[in-house]
């Protein structure tokens, strides 16, 4: 059963543009989320997180939103840039519990020059 | 800073052979330290968490006895998997945190790329 969901398993977009990498949950214990960013041959990187007490965290061109009632969070990359190019993870997690992270598939963003 | 080493990279061994992969934090002290797997186009699998002292708390259907996991210090874990069989090629990648704040985000290895032959 996945828990964490990343729906689209690629996205092409065009360098300046705005990039949306989109993420579903299904256990509603999940309270504090992650997206990391993972070049070829390299581990993921931690990239931004948010907690279920907010709805958006933002970090230079990156920004996370968060809707709980829906289970649904995103991944805003503005503008976007060829170095982007990469795989995105998001993950889940629930406080209090064992740190275990829960990751979905991973959607690859390829941004054109 | 959060720079997490692991080792080897790739692996390539025969059938039978136990394989030993190293991960290292080098610029902080890493009190939990955590395995995962990943399958081509799957996503990252915990296979086990560990902290240094104790022993490793695995997931359901990892074999203990199969992934042999130690944590002797702050700073090292490493992952045997004993007796390799092909069905466990696959890629490991570690990760480690610090301190007990929740908000601390894991800080991952490049992996391993593990091919018994």
């Amino acid at each position: 059963d996945q828990q964490v969901k990343q729906n689209s398993p690629s996205l092409s977009v065009q360098e300046g543009r705005i990039s949306i990498l989109n993420c579903d949950y299904t256990n509603s214990m999940f309270d504090y989320f992650l997206w990391y960013k993972k070049y070829p041959a390299e581990g993921p990187t931690f990239l931004i997180s948010i907690s279920s007490i907010k709805d958006k965290n933002e970090d230079g061109r990156f920004t996370v939103f968060l809707n709980k009632s829906a289970k649904h969070l995103s991944l805003h990359i503005v503008p976007s840039q060829p170095g982007d190019s990469a795989v995105y993870f998001c993950a889940a997690v629930t406080q209090g519990g064992s740190e275990k992270l829960v990751f979905g598939k991973g959607t690859k963003l390829t941004v054109n020059p | 800073g959060a720079v997490v080493s692991q080792h080897p990279s790739w692996v390539i061994c025969k059938s039978g052979t136990s394989v030993k992969i190293e991960c290292r934090s080098l610029d902080f002290q890493a009190t939990t330290m955590f395995w995962y797997r990943q399958f081509p186009k799957q996503s990252l699998m915990l296979m086990a968490t560990s902290n240094e002292g104790s022993k490793a708390t695995y997931e359901q259907g990892v074999e203990k006895d199969k992934f042999l996991i130690n944590h002797a210090s702050l700073t090292l874990s490493t992952l045997t998997v004993t007796s390799a069989h092909p069905e466990d090629s696959s890629f490991y990648i570690c990760s480690a945190k610090s301190g007990g704040s929740f908000n601390q985000p894991q800080h991952f290895g490049d992996g391993t790329r593990l091919s018994i032959l």
